[in-house]
Order: C-alpha cells, then sequence, then structure tokens
C-alpha cells in the first residue's frame, strides 16, 4: 500500500517564477494538508483540502494556492517566488473526521530560490 | 490560540541513557496529542498519540508519552537511547474541534556512542 507521494523531491527556481508541487495521498484517504518546513523549524499549515475544497487555510499570502482533483490528489502552486519560500513542502493526507484522525506524511519537496 | 512549546531545540544523550523530550501545550479544550519523527530527508512519522482514556501512552520503537492534563503536558520518553533514534521530533495539538494540528518548533535528539 503506498503512502503518501509527493514530485517533485528538489527542485531550484529563481526569484518571481511559479512553482507546482504535486501529492498523491494514501489509498484511503481524502483529505490533503500543506505544510512548510523552514529550515530548523516546525512544519507551518499553509492550507487544507477536502471535497476539492479549501477547508481551512493558514497564514499565508495568496501567491500560494491549491487545488484538489477528484481522485483526492492534490496541487500546492506558489507565484512570484521570494527567497524566503525556500523551505521543505510537506504533504500530508488523511481521512476526515473530527476524531483523532492522523496525518500520513510524504518525503517532502525542497524547493530553494535563489 | 492554541500553541505547543517543545523545550529545548537539542537533547544530547548517551546511547543507553533515558530520553526525556518535552512538550506543552496552551488550550482552553481537550486536546489530542502526538509525537511524530522526522529523520534526514524523510517526512514526518507518527510514533504516538494521545486521545482518550489512558493518559499513558506507547508508541513505536519502544517510545511513550503521558498526558497530564494538570500540567498541560505531554512529554515523550524511552529508557534507552540507540543510535537510530537520533532525529528530529515533534510534538503536535489538536482540539477536538478543529481538523488542524499545530507543531511544535522540534527538538533534535542527538546520541552519543
Amino acid at each position: 500500500d503506498a503512502g503518501v507521494t509527493q514530485s517533485p523531491t528538489h527542485l531550484i527556481k529563481t526569484r518571481g517564477q511559479q512553482v507546482t508541487l504535486r501529492c498523491s495521498p494514501k489509498s484511503g484517504h481524502d483529505t490533503v494538508s500543506w505544510y512548510q518546513q523552514a529550515l530548523g523549524q516546525g512544519p507551518q499549515f499553509i492550507f487544507q483540502y477536502y471535497e476539492e475544497e479549501e477547508r481551512q487555510r493558514g497564514n499565508f499570502p495568496d501567491r500560494f494556492s491549491g487545488h484538489q482533483f477528484p481522485n483526492y490528489s492534490s496541487e500546492l502552486n506558489v507565484n512570484a517566488l521570494l527567497l524566503g519560500d525556500s523551505a521543505l513542502y510537506l504533504c500530508a493526507s488523511s481521512l476526515t473526521t473530527l476524531g483523532a484522525n492522523v496525518l500520513t506524511f510524504g518525503a517532502g519537496s525542497r524547493l530553494t530560490v535563489l | 490560540a492554541q500553541s505547543v512549546t517543545q523545550l529545548g531545540s537539542h537533547v544530547s544523550v548517551s546511547e543507553g541513557a533515558l530520553v526525556l523530550l518535552r512538550c506543552n501545550y496552551s488550550s482552553s479544550v481537550p486536546p489530542y496529542l502526538f509525537w511524530y519523527v522526522q529523520y534526514p530527508n524523510q517526512g514526518l512519522q507518527l510514533l504516538l498519540k494521545y486521545t482518550t482514556g489512558a493518559t499513558l501512552v506507547k508508541g513505536i520503537n519502544g517510545f511513550e508519552a503521558e498526558f497530564k492534563k494538570s500540567e498541560t503536558s505531554f512529554h515523550l520518553t524511552k529508557p534507552s537511547a540507540h543510535m537510530s533514534d537520533a532525529a528530529e521530533y515533534f510534538c503536535a495539538y489538536r482540539s477536538g474541534g478543529s481538523y488542524i494540528p499545530t507543531f511544535g518548533r522540534g527538538t533534535s535528539l542527538i546520541v552519543h556512542p
């Protein structure tokens, strides 16, 4: 049973460019969350998608946008890249419930902005 | 607003010694609490979770944590450290009315031979 898969694993962009990161959730999961993890920091919540809608959003600017597809996979888009966007971007999937559902994380996409 | 505080950005122990990683949360509502581990160049992996019931929770790799409501704490312990335990550990909190866990800043566990 495949877990959460993310692509690409590494990428390098320059300031002002745009990037798209992709995530396939664990089989059976219907909810996808995206986190940004800067070096030496904990994961910071960007947004969560459920039923192809953004259900909740963290404190990130509109340059960060996303999408969820009917097969539950998801994309994270970042426009007008800044040096400060350099980070590990983690996708986590779960089965939506207000119980103690557990996030299953992918290995991440490491973005470097030059 | 809920928050999670992990005391100590780095903890260093000798192999075979007790591991204690501290986590405190601030919230007035009953919590779900989690510990995750992150090895280099990998995503986060769940070690253990507290939902309701027994306050002492056992996880994988010999780790356990105790929920203490009066202290708003959820410290992670392991009786005997192994070299393979060297990693980054994250405590996370989620209230029952939220879908989104809040993560602490992490504690790097260093294990010396």
